[in-house]
Order: structure tokens, then sequence, then C-alpha cells
């Protein structure tokens, strides 16, 4: 079965500074592989997600996040932080349903919270 | 940009009535989810639903739970009899057509809490 670790519990940055989030996953197969983002209130917000092609993956806001099929990661990455990033991310690897088709769901890891230092 | 929308943001319900909850998923979308996430825990998938019957749940999905989609607009999760463990956050998504291709549309989540 799959499986989505995130080490990082909570993270701690200063605005302007580079983040990157940690994401390891564990799948039998070619991993689809996606980050969300929650703020407060908010439901989940797809930030960007990979499929095959180019490791590098570029999603909304700013983030990146580089597939590397030897170390099982897909870490997430933006290179200067704004205080709107605040906010909880998870990491998320998709399999297809039993049922066929393109249906498909998502195991998500435990979430890292960020937090944004002015 | 189109929404996935849940009501109500808040629920607190007595040990062992039932509750409803609703979602309006993106009019055009053809696959429809329930997941949920018990505070400090991980964000877990509970059923997914695809013209008009269950494709998938999971283990936590039991007897206690049923969906429906009454009127091809409205999504519904039902819990027939709560229990203290039930008390979570419950994301409804939705998705198109080639849904791996696009992702989920996630709605805000309705907090269900169970005293």
């Amino acid at each position: 079965a799959q499986s989505v670790t995130q080490p990082d519990i909570h993270i701690t940055v200063s605005e302007g500074a580079s983040l990157e989030l940690r994401c390891n996953y564990s799948y039998g197969a070619t991993p689809y592989l996606f980050w969300y983002v929650q703020s407060p209130g908010q439901g989940l917000q797809l930030l960007l997600k990979y499929f095959s092609g180019d490791t590098l993956v570029q999603g909304i806001k700013g983030f990146e996040a580089e597939f590397k099929r030897s170390q099982s990661s897909f870490n997430l990455r933006k290179p200067s932080v704004h205080w709107s990033d605040a906010a909880e991310y998870f990491c998320a690897v998709g399999a297809f349903l039993n049922s066929g088709g393109s249906n498909y769901k998502l195991t998500f890891g435990k979430g890292t919270l960020l937090t944004v230092n002015p | 940009e189109p929404e996935v929308t849940q009501t109500p943001s808040h629920q607190v319900t007595q040990m062992g009535q039932e509750v409803i909850l609703r979602c309006v998923p993106i009019s055009n979308h053809l696959y429809f989810y329930w997941y949920r996430q018990i505070l400090g825990q991980k964000v877990e998938f509970l059923v997914s639903f695809y013209n008009n019957e269950i494709s998938e749940k999971s283990e936590i999905f039991d007897d206690q739970f049923s969906v429906e989609r009454p009127d091809g607009s409205n999504f519904t999760l039902k819990i027939r009899s709560t229990k203290l463990e039930d008390s979570a956050m419950y994301f409804c998504a939705s998705s198109e057509w080639q849904a791996i291709n696009y992702g989920y549309t996630f709605g805000s989540g309705t907090r269900l809490t169970v005293v």
C-alpha cells in the first residue's frame, strides 16, 4: 500500500528566506504526486502535481517541486517566502481505484505547518 | 474559479444522532469524494462516487456511513448514528474526466464535533 512521510511537523522561516519542505513516498508503481496547501479555515488547494516527464515541476504561488525516484522524494521549494505562505502543506500520492477508469484516491502525509516570521 | 461548496462549516451534534454533511461539487465534474481529517492526524480517504454509485470505499466507511447525490447537484455524506470518534473535519472533493491529469478540487470542509 502507498504511504507518504513528511518528516517535519513544523518549520519556521523568515520572510524572504528560501524554503524546502520534505516529502518521501512509498508506492509500487510510477507515482502520481501532489502538494496541497491549507490556509486556516480554507480547503485544500492544489499547488502542483507530478505525473511524468520533467522531474522539476512548477506550481502556483512560485512553488516548485522536484521528483527524485532514487530517493523516493518529492520535495517542495520556494526561493523566497512571503508572509502569506504561512499555512499547512500536505504531500500526497495518488493511486488509481480498483474500479478502473481515471478515478483515483489520495494518500496524504501528516502535513508540515509553516510559520513565517517578519 | 469554480468552487466546491460545503455546508455547514461547523456542526455540533450529540452522540447517537444522525448528521448529513452537504456538498455542491463543480457542475461539470464526474467524480466525487469524501475525505476526513481527525485532529492531528492525516487526511484520509473515505469514499469515491461515480455514475450514481460508490466506486470504492475505505475500511473507515462502514455501515454507519452513506453517500447520496439526490438531485444532480448536491452530494451528501450521512452518518447514521454518530460516535465521539467521528469528530473530524470532513472534506468533499470533485474531479473531472481524466481526473488524475487535473487533480481534485476540495471544499473548505465541515468541522463535525460529536459531544
